[in-house]
């Protein structure tokens, strides 16, 4: 199975910071990363997928990059409503696999 | 709009059964693979199981293999999991989700929960 490592695992940043959110896949997968949001109590909402493409209606101030085993989440100039759980994962064989997550705190 | 209804959960004793359902509904959804993730209480996504648009490919990760099985209805636009040998390490929200475009799940149910408790 493929491992997926995020960090940090928390974070404290505040509104108008850059923050950059890692992820490390055990083995190449290629461009197949996608990264989810979440906040308490709801379901996961999708951000960027195949590592670097923009989900219809995500703000553009989120990004990703990376490629191989090497993964980035960048949010440009956090907004409130931007303090969640994010998390990689990959799609490039089964079983899917998750980081473990990173809370992004105030 | 597009949805995914889960339902089923419940409490349940160690050892037990139950069979969760996820209707959907605003998608052609036999044209879709559709999975099963979980999160316990406090804890990260785990990818759970998923199957083919047709039901001739099912995949499981190790924790449920022998004791989940994924299994749907394409006239009834209806997703299963049926959870037999429930233990308390499956208490969890389950979230049933697909792809509807290249990659990536973009649309989720609202999840059902299960607790495994004596």
């Amino acid at each position: 199975d493929i491992q997926m490592a995020q960090s940090p695992s928390s974070l404290s940043a505040s509104v108008g910071d850059r923050v950059t959110i890692t992820c490390r896949a055990s083995q190449s997968i290629i461009t197949y990363l996608n990264w989810y949001q979440q906040k308490p109590g709801k379901a996961p909402n999708l951000l960027i997928f195949a590592a670097s493409s923009l989900q219809s209606g995500v703000p553009s101030r989120f990004s990703g990059s990376g490629s191989g085993t090497d993964f980035t989440l960048t949010i440009s100039s956090l907004q409130p409503e931007d303090f969640a759980t994010y998390y990689c994962q990959q799609s490039y064989s089964f079983p899917y696999t998750f980081g473990q997550g990173t809370k992004l705190e105030i | 709009e597009m949805e995914l209804v889960e339902s089923g959960g419940g409490l349940v004793q160690p050892g037990g059964s139950l069979r969760l359902s996820c209707a959907a509904s605003g998608l052609t959804f036999d044209l879709y693979w559709m999975n099963w993730v979980r999160q316990a209480p406090g804890k990260g996504l785990e990818w759970v199981a998923n199957i083919k648009h047709d039901g001739s490919e099912k995949y499981y990760v190790d924790s449920v293999k022998g004791r989940f099985t994924i299994s749907r209805d394409n006239a009834k636009n209806s997703l299963y999991l049926q959870l037999i040998s429930l233990r308390a390490d499956d208490t969890a929200m389950y979230y049933c989700a697909t792809t509807v475009g290249p990659d990536g799940f973009n649309i989720w149910g609202q999840g059902t929960m299960v607790t495994v408790s004596s």
